[in-house]
């Protein structure tokens, strides 16, 4: 069975700053699809970004960005120019193989922005 | 218009109590899902059905029934209600490529 893991279960940044948060995950596929989640207080669930595992280049949405090392299974998200709204858990997502659409999730990173 | 719906948003109920959360999507997918959230663990699939008669357990099914009455609705049934079933319940939906889920508002079931 597939893993994800999020190791920081918090973090705090100042507004305008640049921050990372990690995800590492555990798997014997080769294709697979990586995504971002976003849940705003409204506990509504936001797709912020997503990524092939047979794509190199990292994918890329306005602001937020990931670091996908496939050899080391990690998978980072890099918010920047962080703003008040990003204030958010944030979840990390795996995804096996096409035609099993099922979504493994990590435990998430509430995300604090500081005004 | 929300694409998916999830009613109701907020449900309190009474242990042994039967309850049904449903879930109705416009966004024409064959795909849908059930899904559990707890604080510290995520989300949890519960149930999911890739077409009308295709209906399957998810990592953590036991005490929870599901139907699918059409491919547009997806209903999550608990027959007897149980403390441990406190939890935020989230109905997805997906199409085959680009393989991305999307979610409706989640209902907040308090078991008492």
């Amino acid at each position: 069975a597939q893993t994800v893991t999020q190791s920081q279960p918090e973090m705090s940044v100042q507004e305008a700053e640049t921050v990372t948060l990690s995800c590492t995950y555990d798997t014997s596929e080769n294709n697979y699809y990586l995504f971002w989640y976003k849940q705003p207080p409204s506990r509504q669930m936001i797709l912020v970004i997503r990524q092939e595992a047979y794509k190199q280049q990292n994918a890329t949405e306005n602001r937020f960005s990931v670091n996908f090392q496939k050899a080391a299974k990690s998978f980072s998200l890099k918010i920047s120019d962080s703003q008040l709204g990003d204030t958010a858990m944030y979840f990390c997502a795996f995804m096996k193989d096409f035609g099993n659409e099922k979504l493994t999730f990590g435990t998430g990173t509430r995300l604090t922005i500081i005004p | 218009d929300a694409d998916v719906t999830q009613t109701p948003r907020n449900r309190i109920t009474k242990t042994g109590k039967r309850i049904m959360l449903e879930c109705s999507q416009t966004k024409g997918h064959d795909r849908m899902y059930w899904y559990r959230q707890d604080p510290g663990l995520g989300l949890r699939l519960i149930y999911y059905s890739f077409d009308v008669k295709d209906i399957n357990k998810g990592e953590i099914s036991d005490g929870y029934s599901v139907s699918r009455q059409a491919q547009a609705k997806f209903s999550l049934s608990l027959e007897s209600a149980i403390p441990n079933q406190t939890a935020l319940y989230f109905c997805a939906t997906s199409e085959t490529n680009p393989y991305e889920q999307y979610f409706g508002p989640g209902t907040r079931l308090t078991v008492t």
